[in-house]
């Protein structure tokens, strides 16, 4: 199946900064990507859809100005979570699908916020 | 938008018994229902998918089946083994290439 890489894999940052994950489809083009958020032992919840182009659609209680999201390019989505804090700590996860297509999901990136 | 909901939480069988999921949603429009399997801190793998224009679907040890009018499909293993044993997440879409709500999940455990 094709491959989304997702890199970092793991980032400890200190409350206040801002973290940048990249999502990439490595073998297709994505029009769209996904952006989940899972916490320990609990589902993934949709944060966003990013489209390339055009402004990401957030799901309702999702703060847009906390995660930016940016989709430059067909092959690249950005997740930038803007001044991190504790209880940001999770595990994001990305999805990419060409239309019609089955969905890939990215090996997903530990943030910890200290 | 969608509510998709997914029992049990928790399950463990013996090894060679069947385990079954159930999930419902709440979208009469939603379509393609697939299932997923996540391994601790790892992303989750699709095992088995299903439209809504078919009743039941299977792939060796795995099926899966939906009933349209009562928005419910379950996940059905046999024959488990101990590599079955992972969290696995139902989820409901309009479309494959649309956004995925997941259900809570169920954690299987299999008991050798």
């Amino acid at each position: 199946g094709a491959v989304v890489s997702q890199h970092p894999s793991r980032v400890i940052c200190k409350s206040g900064t801002s973290v940048k994950i990249e999502c990439r489809s490595l073998d297709f083009q994505a029009t769209t990507m996904f952006w989940y958020r899972q916490f320990p032992k609990q589902s993934l919840m949709l944060m966003a859809t990013s489209n390339e182009g055009s402004k990401a659609t957030y799901e309702q209680g999702v703060e847009k100005d906390k995660f930016l999201i940016n989709h430059a390019s067909l092959t690249l989505s950005t997740l930038t979570v803007t001044s991190a804090h504790p209880e940001d700590s999770s595990f994001y996860i990305c999805s990419a699908a060409e239309p019609y297509n089955e969905q890939f999901f990215g090996p997903g990136t530990r943030l910890t916020v200290l | 938008g969608e509510n998709v909901e997914q029992h049990p939480s928790t399950l463990s069988v013996q090894e060679g018994d069947s385990a079954v999921i159930k999930c419902t949603y709440s979208d009469s429009a939603s379509n393609y229902f697939p299932w997923y399997k996540q391994e601790l801190g790892k992303r989750p793998q699709l095992i088995i998918d299903i439209r809504s224009n078919v009743g039941e679907k299977k792939d060796q040890r795995i099926a899966v089946t939906l009933n349209k009018t009562a928005k419910h499909f379950s996940l059905h293993i046999t024959e488990t083994q101990p590599e079955d044993s992972a969290v696995y997440f139902c989820a409901a879409t309009l479309d494959t290439g649309n956004q995925f709500y997941f259900g809570t999940g169920t954690s299987l455990t299999v008991i050798p």
